[in-house]
């Protein structure tokens, strides 16, 4: 597509339950990106995938949080036995190539805002 | 990555160059200065990037100084389209890993 698609857009789930989010990111893109953006707050990194190396699960809050990649393209974002504060907008973004200075950067998807209740 | 520093908000008149400053003092040779935005409700936009030299495209110009310690956005001629949260990020060119987004520059285009 012609750019980063990202479903649902929008997800109310109750405390406790699983939620997985998608992320499809612009065809070719060997870089993926998961974000999250609470509620007036900035974004806060949570996960990068590159073609076929372990990812960078740095920024995952908790072993709640979980995401895979298959076949390098479409990743899938779970939280298990969500609560409140897991509220936020998730975002997912995708880069041509790892480095920076090259191709124009990140795209961004429009997100999914979570709702826990 | 480097941290950088910018004005939590600033005003524009629309139609006016606006002008947003970045203090990157700890720049290390291989990062680049990336310039995003985010209007209300949607993901960050890319605007712009640069190593040393100034760069300018359809959306923006980049002002990087000599001793690359900070940099400045410049938008020339605002429009209310413009309103949005803009953040400068520095980041290794060798590294393939995140963007480290601060609390960015809250710019209000006002008519």
């Amino acid at each position: 597509g012609a750019g980063v698609s990202q479903s649902p857009s929008n997800k109310v789930t109750e405390k406790g339950k699983d939620v997985e989010l998608r992320c499809d990111p612009i065809s070719g893109h060997t870089a993926l990106y998961w974000y999250r953006q609470s509620l007036g707050q900035g974004l806060e990194f949570l996960i990068y995938f590159q073609g076929n190396s372990a990812p960078d699960k740095s920024g995952l809050p908790s072993d709640r949080f979980s995401a895979e990649r298959t076949g390098g393209s479409v990743s899938t974002l779970t939280i298990q036995r969500t609560q409140q504060e897991d509220s936020a907008v998730y975002l997912c973004a995708s880069s041509l190539a790892p480095r920076a200075g090259r191709g124009n950067g990140y795209t961004f998807g429009s997100g999914t805002r979570l709702t826990v209740v | 990555d480097a941290k950088t520093t910018q004005p939590p908000s600033m005003d524009c008149a629309e139609g006016r160059a606006a002008n947003l400053p970045c203090n990157h003092s700890t720049i290390s040779g291989n990062e680049y200065v990336y310039w995003y935005r985010q209007i209300h409700s949607q993901g960050p936009q890319y605007i712009i990037h640069g190593l040393k030299n100034n760069e300018t495209n359809e959306m923006a110009s980049l002002i990087i100084t000599e001793d690359r310690k900070s940099s400045t956005l410049i938008l020339p001629h605002a429009t209310l389209r413009d309103t949005a949260v803009y953040y400068c990020i520095v980041r290794v060119g060798a590294a393939g890993n995140k963007l480290t987004f601060g609390g960015g520059t809250r710019v209000l285009v006002k008519p």
